[in-house]
């Protein structure tokens, strides 16, 4: 069964340094997410991605983030200066266009010291 | 008031006992109705999802959706120790909306099932 995977499964950074976390989406879906989820937390939305443009964005999506598909099957999520609150749980979800059901992936454990 | 209200838990059943976890949302517009089942450190494992009001079964599970009481829930017949987890509950406006229909999640509930 196809699945959304997701690498690295844990990162740890240092403030302020740039992190890169990447997906790989299923293959024959054309929308796509990053969610997060601080400890404890719910898992909030962040961005979603169709086109090859983002088409929306939540509040916490500042100018330190970003998202791209580098080639036909890679999405990224960068954070360009980590802060100690972007230690979360990131999740990329991915679903078709016919259909409101999204699947996730295992998720990258961000620590940032 | 927060748009998905989830009783965060813990609750703790014994093995074979049937299961009741609920949400309650505030945004008249979702139309679409998921329960996500997640391991501790997991990503969201999707269970079951709906668009209708009423009840859709799937095994064990069934998610029951009342649009005009604002109110989803999912029940587990038969509850076994593996379906110890924490359950989520995700909707959304729906692709029929035109946009990119982002899943608004509660906090999730925590489930034990005991021996």
């Amino acid at each position: 069964e196809p699945e959304v995977t997701q690498t690295p499964s844990h990162q740890v950074t240092q403030m302020g340094q740039e992190v890169i976390l990447r997906c790989v989406p299923i293959s024959n879906h054309l929308y796509f997410y990053w969610y997060r989820q601080i400890l404890g937390q719910k898992v909030e939305f962040l961005v979603s991605f169709y086109n090859n443009e983002i088409s929306e964005k939540s509040e916490i999506f500042d100018d330190q983030f970003s998202v791209e598909r580098p080639d036909g099957s890679n999405f990224t999520l960068k954070i360009r200066s980590t802060k100690l609150e972007d230690s979360a749980m990131y999740f990329c979800a991915s679903r078709t266009q016919y259909t409101d059901t999204q699947y996730f992936g295992p998720g990258t454990r961000l620590t940032v010291l | 008031q927060k748009e998905v209200e989830q009783d965060p838990g813990p609750l703790s059943v014994p093995e074979g006992a049937i299961v009741s976890l609920n949400c309650t949302y505030s945004n008249s517009a979702f139309q679409y109705f998921m329960w996500y089942r997640q391991y501790s450190r997991k990503g969201p494992e999707l269970l079951m999802y709906t668009y209708s009001s009423g009840n859709k079964e799937d095994g064990r599970f069934t998610a029951q959706v009342d649009k005009s009481s604002k109110y989803i829930s999912l029940f587990i017949r038969d509850s076994q120790p593996s379906d110890s987890a924490t359950y989520l509950c995700a909707m959304s406006v729906g692709v029929q909306s035109g946009t990119a229909s982002k899943l608004t999640f509660g906090t999730g509930t925590r489930l034990q099932v005991t021996l």
